[in-house]
C-alpha cells in the first residue's frame, strides 16, 4: 500500500541553524509533492509545490528538493528562527486531479 | 481578509444528532476540499466539490456523509446521526484552478467536531 513517512514527529534545533525535514514515500510515483505549515488549532498554510520534472525549488530561506530515484523530498529553512516553529506537512499528489495524500507531520521546535 | 471561511470554529451535538459545517472559498474560487484531521494524524481527504459538481469523493464514507457545494452559497458537508468517532477537526480548502493537487490550496481555520 502507499505509505508516506516524515523522518520524525519533532525536530529541535537552535536559532540560526538549518532545520531539514524530511518526508519519504513508498509504492508512490507522485507527479506533485507539496509542503504545508501548520499552527496549532489554525489550518494549514502553503509554502512550496514542486513537480516531478524539478529537482529543487527555493523561496526566500526555504528549499525544497524532490529526488524519485530515493521517493524523498527534503525541506530546508536556513537561518531558523523560533517564529518557524510549527507543524510542517508534506503532501503528495498522483495527477494534477488526484486528491493530496497528506504525511502526519514533523512539528519543529526552533528554540533561541 | 477574503480567505477561506469556515463555520462554525467549534460545534457540539449529541450522538445522533446532525452537524452541518459550512465553508465559504475565497473570493474567485470554484474548487472546495474538505479534509478530516485527527489528533497526531494527518489530514485525510474527504471530497472534491466544484460548483453544484462533485468531483472525487473517493474519500467520504457511503453512510451519514454528504456534502454540497450550491451555484450560490457556502459548501456544507452534512453528517447525520453523529457517533462518537466523528469527533475531529474538519477543515475545507480552496483553490482557483482546475486540478486537485496542482495548485496550492488555501486551507481555513477548521470545524472542531465534538461529539458528547
Amino acid at each position: 500500500s502507499q505509505k508516506i513517512e516524515q523522518n520524525s514527529e519533532a525536530l529541535n534545533i537552535q536559532e540560526g541553524k538549518t532545520a531539514t525535514l524530511t518526508c519519504n514515500y513508498t509504492n508512490y510515483s507522485p507527479a506533485y509533492l507539496q509542503w504545508y505549515r501548520q499552527d496549532p488549532g489554525r489550518g494549514p498554510v502553503f509554502l512550496l509545490l514542486i513537480r516531478e520534472n524539478e529537482k529543487e525549488k527555493r523561496k526566500e530561506r526555504l528549499k525544497v528538493t524532490f529526488d524519485t530515484t530515493l521517493k524523498q523530498s527534503l525541506f530546508h529553512i536556513t537561518a531558523s528562527q523560533p517564529a518557524d516553529s510549527a507543524t510542517y506537512l508534506c503532501a503528495l499528489a498522483f495527477s494534477g486531479n488526484t486528491p493530496l495524500v497528506f504525511g502526519k507531520g514533523t512539528r519543529l521546535s526552533v528554540i533561541a | 481578509n477574503a480567505g477561506v471561511m469556515q463555520n462554525p470554529r467549534h460545534l457540539v451535538r449529541r450522538r445522533g444528532q446532525e452537524a452541518r459545517l459550512r465553508c465559504s472559498p475565497m473570493k474567485g474560487h470554484s474548487h472546495v476540499y474538505w479534509y478530516r484531521q485527527l489528533p497526531e494524524e494527518g489530514l485525510k481527504f474527504m471530497v472534491y466539490l466544484q460548483k453544484e459538481n462533485i468531483i472525487d469523493e473517493s474519500g467520504m464514507p457511503k453512510e451519514r456523509f454528504s456534502a454540497e457545494f450550491p451555484k450560490e452559497g457556502p459548501s456544507i458537508l452534512r453528517i447525520q446521526q453523529v457517533v462518537r468517532g466523528d469527533s475531529a477537526a474538519y477543515f475545507c480548502a480552496s483553490s482557483g484552478q482546475g486540478g486537485a493537487s496542482n495548485q496550492p490550496q488555501h486551507f481555513g481555520d477548521g470545524t472542531r467536531l465534538s461529539i458528547l
